[in-house]
């Protein structure tokens, strides 16, 4: 079935850039049914999307985010990746990729997720 | 954006109890509403999707419903696998949100 693996360092300077990438198995990213997500989920807290991507490099971020945010895809290797830049305290998180059903011109539900991956920022 | 508040945030619950939790819209998303089980430490795991539609291999005791800009998620007869928190997350607007959660425990 589909998995999804985050990876990237679980540990990034302020003021720097926080840089992820999710590799999908089992499926291909170019499916035209499906967007792929990164949400973040700081610790003890609740859920904040963060942006999705399309296999066309179509992009939908968070406006909260957006000035700091790249997503981008790589259909050869079946990734995409997330950039955050210029992080502080405040982007320390879980890291989760996921799958976002896409119908109708519409983003949808994400399912499945991948694990996740904690990174801190911290000097 | 839409914002999206749950209650309760804690619920204690006893095995074989009947709950239910709350989701209310900041404006109508209609029926694009998800909810996710999450465990700690673990990735959120869907549940339903729009609104009420049951994702294969959920088990039937889990139930969804409402339209508009109130949803409820239903457990009917609790077990102890089902001690978790819960998420809605409405996908009327590009602009994804998700509920605060609401923590399920043990009575």
């Amino acid at each position: 079935q589909l998995q999804l693996q985050e990876s990237g360092p679980g540990l990034v300077k302020p003021s720097e850039t926080l840089s992820l990438t999710c590799t999908v198995s089992g499926g291909s990213i170019s499916s035209s049914s499906y967007y792929w997500g990164w949400i973040r989920q700081p610790p003890g807290k609740g859920l904040e999307w963060i942006g999705s991507i399309y296999y066309s490099g179509s992009t939908y971020y968070n406006p909260s985010l957006k000035s700091r945010v790249t997503i981008s895809v790589d259909t050869s290797k079946n990734q995409f990746s997330l950039k955050l830049s210029s992080v502080t305290a405040a982007d320390t998180a879980v890291y989760y990729c996921a799958r976002q059903e896409y119908y109708y011109d519409s983003t949808n539900w994400f399912d499945p997720w991948g694990q996740g991956t904690l990174v801190t920022v911290s000097s | 954006d839409i914002q999206m508040t749950q209650s309760p945030s804690t619920l204690s619950a006893s095995v074989g109890d009947r709950v239910t939790i709350t989701c209310r819209a900041s404006q109508s998303i209609s029926s694009w509403l998800a909810w996710y089980q999450q465990k700690p430490g673990k990735a959120p795991k869907l549940l339903i999707y729009k609104a009420s539609s049951l994702e294969s291999g959920v088990p039937s005791r889990f139930s969804g419903s409402g339209s508009g800009t109130e949803f409820t998620l239903t457990i009917s007869s609790l077990q102890p696998d089902d001690f978790a928190t819960y998420y809605c997350q409405q996908y009327n607007s590009y602009w994804i949100t998700f509920g605060q959660g609401t923590r399920l425990e043990i009575k």
